[in-house]
């Protein structure tokens, strides 16, 4: 696979699961982001790694825990959600975070609905 | 902080003809990127084009092309002959030009234009 890809596409929870989405890029990249994409909203950076390491937390819900195991990797881990969490969450890729020309790449996404 | 605003919600045009997406962004930094994504029905997000401020040229990419205008800070999507495929919503965005060292820019996006390509 090429890309950045994240799994799974769909995901219906209740308030009181525990669930995960998963994100990988296939491009060397050394930086990855979470973003939520809620309807008539811009989008929304809710964290960022570098080099595994944690450089950002936009003032995210602990109900929302980020993992970055290895620079290709990035997990958000899920529990006690609310049904405003419910929107499409995006993930994305780059280069090197710190150099000027860096450019993002975004997987599909993750619909997350929750009951 | 730097805020970007995409005033038209929803555009469309007739295939083969051109359209225009308007992008405005409110900045203090002299140095920057802006960025236009396409985010079809599919959902995943692809990057259409990249213009760095510091260049006065007009970034293009095949039948995608920018107006830049950096007094004004107005950097709008001119889209040629419109295809079917070119139905999506439009993100443009802005991100500071690192200073390098433990500092980085983040991306700020508008708020999007739905285009509608009619056959």
């Amino acid at each position: 696979e090429t890309g950045v890809t994240q799994t799974p596409r769909h995901l219906v929870m209740g308030m009181t699961n525990k669930k995960s989405l998963k994100c990988e890029q296939h491009l060397g990249h050394n930086a990855m982001y979470w973003y939520k994409q809620s309807a008539k909203k811009p989008l929304e950076l809710m964290f960022v790694y570098s080099l595994e390491e944690r450089v950002e937390n936009n003032s995210v819900p602990s109900r929302f825990s980020p993992e970055c195991p290895n620079s290709s990797h990035l997990f958000l881990h899920l529990h006690t959600l609310q049904p405003e969490d419910s929107a499409l969450y995006l993930c994305a890729s780059s280069q090197d975070l710190y150099r000027s020309t860096d450019t993002q790449y975004f997987g599909p996404g993750t619909r997350l609905t929750v009951l | 902080a730097q805020t970007v605003t995409q005033s038209q919600p929803e555009m469309s045009v007739q295939e083969a003809e051109t359209v225009t997406l308007s992008c405005t962004y409110d900045t203090s930094e002299s140095d920057y990127y802006l960025f236009w994504y396409k985010q079809p029905p599919s959902r995943q997000m692809i990057l259409v084009i990249r213009q760095e401020a510091y260049k006065q040229q007009n970034a293009t990419e095949n039948r995608f092309s920018v107006n830049f205008q950096k007094a004004a800070k107005s950097f709008s999507l001119k889209i040629s002959d419109s295809q079917l495929g070119d139905a999506a919503m439009y993100f443009c965005a802005y991100r500071s030009s690192n200073a390098g060292g433990t500092s980085y820019g983040k991306l700020t996006f508008g708020q999007g234009t739905i285009l509608t390509v009619h056959p």
